[in-house]
């Protein structure tokens, strides 16, 4: 049983158009974060989110994390070629040093 | 400063050679963690230490020996590996306190080929 889903595993759309990617879970988080990867490369934190309910802006990025602390989203507004690459959440559960709960990832392309 | 290194980036070894994987922070964090990624995969949790203890190890094969000489360097033993051992290696570091100082900070990764 997969403790974080993620959806879509993979999107394929149009330059300029709008998207948004899903983190849900049955369980409370610390925590969680949102990474992007590249093929051969380590993740890079795009954002944190702590408190329910808060939303984080990161340029043409927009990030919520639910009310209850268990589910988050990633809406991309007008994608570009660039924003093209592998889109991980990964929540901390008990908060401290503790293992990362990766989703599956989002493989996104974006098509001039 | 939000940089963790990791030497190689590339390494190829065969079945029976020792090799060890070398990671680097510098930001005062005294948690550290190797995850391993293969292909088209999330990363998946091998060993964490905090304080320099081994503080969890996810039924890691003995092939696999983390070390943690102080709190700025986390370095991977491996020995007598298997083909399918080969993977991204990840290294990644992180206060050890909840909230959003547990965000981890990952490494550029070694890419490992056994063959």
């Amino acid at each position: 049983t997969q403790l974080l889903e993620q959806s879509p595993q993979f999107l394929s759309i149009q330059e300029g158009e709008n998207l948004t990617v899903y983190c849900n879970s049955s369980s409370v988080f610390s925590s969680l974060q949102w990474y992007r990867q590249e093929p051969g490369e380590g993740p890079v934190l795009l954002v944190t989110v702590v408190t329910g309910g808060e939303v984080k802006k990161l340029k043409r990025l927009t990030f919520q994390f639910g009310d209850a602390r268990k589910d988050s989203s990633l809406h991309i507004t007008a994608a570009q070629p660039g924003d093209t690459g592998l889109y991980l959440c990964a929540g901390s559960l008990g908060g401290g040093a503790d293992g990362l709960t990766f989703g599956k990832g989002t493989h996104l392309i974006i098509q001039p | 400063d939000t940089e963790v290194t990791q030497t190689p980036k590339h390494l190829v070894m065969g079945m029976t050679n020792k090799k060890s994987l070398k990671c680097e922070q510098h930001m005062g964090h005294r948690a550290m963690y190797w995850y391993k990624q293969k292909a088209k995969k999330p990363p998946e949790l091998m060993f964490v230490y905090s304080y320099e203890k081994l503080s969890i190890n996810e039924s890691v094969p003995s092939r696999f020996s983390p070390e943690c000489p102080n709190s700025s360097l986390l370095n991977l033993h491996l020995h007598a590996l298997q083909p399918e051992d080969s993977a991204l290696y990840l290294c990644a570091s992180s206060h050890p306190r909840s909230g959003s100082t547990d965000t981890q900070y990952f490494g550029p990764g070694t890419r490992l080929t056994v063959l």
